[in-house]
C-alpha cells in the first residue's frame, strides 16, 4: 500500500459547482497535513495546511479525519483557474521528510 | 523576500552523458535544501537535503549525487544518465513545515 494515496483523476467538474476529493495515508504516526496545488508544467505551491478542527480559506475547506487516516479538500463555487493538480502531502513522524500523494488532477470546465 | 532560481528549465541529455543541475536560495541564510524528482503521473520522490554546507543525506541510493558547496547553492549532479533520470526536478527549501520550490529542471534523457 502506498503511503499516500490519491484517486488521479481527472475530475472534470463545471465552473461553479463544488468539488471534493480525499487523499488517505497509511502512517497513524503522520503529525501534520497540506495540500499544495501545482499547475501544468510548473512548481507546486503550498494551498493550504490542514488542521485537525479543520479550516477554511474563502472557497477551499480542508479536513482531517485521524480515525479514518484520510484528508479532504473541498472547493467550492469553482472557477476556472482553480484547474490544476491538486497533491496531499503528509508529515512522517521523523522530522524532515515530506510524503507526496501522486496528485489529484482537476479541469473546471465554462 | 525570499526567492530560490533553478537552471536550466530544460534539458535534453543522451544516455550516458554528465549532469549538473543548479539551485541558488536568496533572502535567507542556512536554509534546509531539498532536491526531489517527479516523473510523469507520480508523486514527488525525496533525492537529497542538505541542513548546511557540506551535509548531504541521500534518500534514494542511484546515480545521483548532490553537492552544498556554499550556504544557498545546492548541485545536483551525475556522471552518467540513464533513461530512467528523465524527469522534472525540483530544488526547495523550508521554512517551519513548508516547502519552497524554484521553478523545475525538465530532463529529458534520451
Amino acid at each position: 500500500r502506498k503511503e499516500v494515496e490519491q484517486d488521479p483523476g481527472p475530475f472534470n467538474v463545471p465552473e461553479g459547482a463544488t468539488v471534493a476529493f480525499n487523499c488517505t495515508y497509511s502512517n497513524s504516526a503522520s503529525q501534520s497535513f497540506f495540500w499544495y496545488r501545482q499547475d501544468c508544467r510548473k512548481e507546486p505551491k503550498l494551498l493550504m495546511s490542514v488542521y485537525s478542527s479543520g479550516n477554511e480559506d474563502g472557497r477551499f475547506t480542508a479536513q482531517l479525519n485521524r480515525a479514518s487516516q484520510y484528508i479532504s479538500l473541498l472547493i467550492r463555487d469553482s472557477k476556472l483557474s482553480d484547474s490544476a493538480t491538486y497533491l496531499c502531502v503528509v508529515k512522517s513522524d521523523s522530522n524532515y521528510q515530506l510524503i507526496w500523494g501522486a496528485g489529484t488532477k482537476l479541469i473546471i470546465k465554462p | 523576500s525570499q526567492t530560490i532560481h533553478q537552471w536550466p528549465a530544460t534539458l535534453v541529455q543522451p544516455v550516458g552523458s554528465p549532469l549538473s543541475l543548479e539551485c541558488t536560495v536568496e533572502g535567507t541564510s542556512n536554509p534546509n535544501l531539498y532536491w526531489y524528482r517527479q516523473a510523469a503521473g507520480r508523486g514527488l520522490q525525496l533525492l537529497f537535503y542538505s541542513v548546511g554546507i557540506g551535509q548531504i543525506s541521500s534518500e534514494v541510493p542511484q546515480n545521483l549525487s548532490a553537492s552544498r558547496p556554499q550556504d544557498r547553492q545546492f548541485i545536483l549532479s551525475s556522471k552518467k544518465l540513464l533513461l530512467s533520470d528523465s524527469g522534472f526536478y525540483l530544488c526547495a527549501w523550508k521554512l517551519a513545515e513548508t516547502q519552497y520550490f524554484g521553478p523545475g529542471t525538465r530532463l529529458l534523457v534520451l
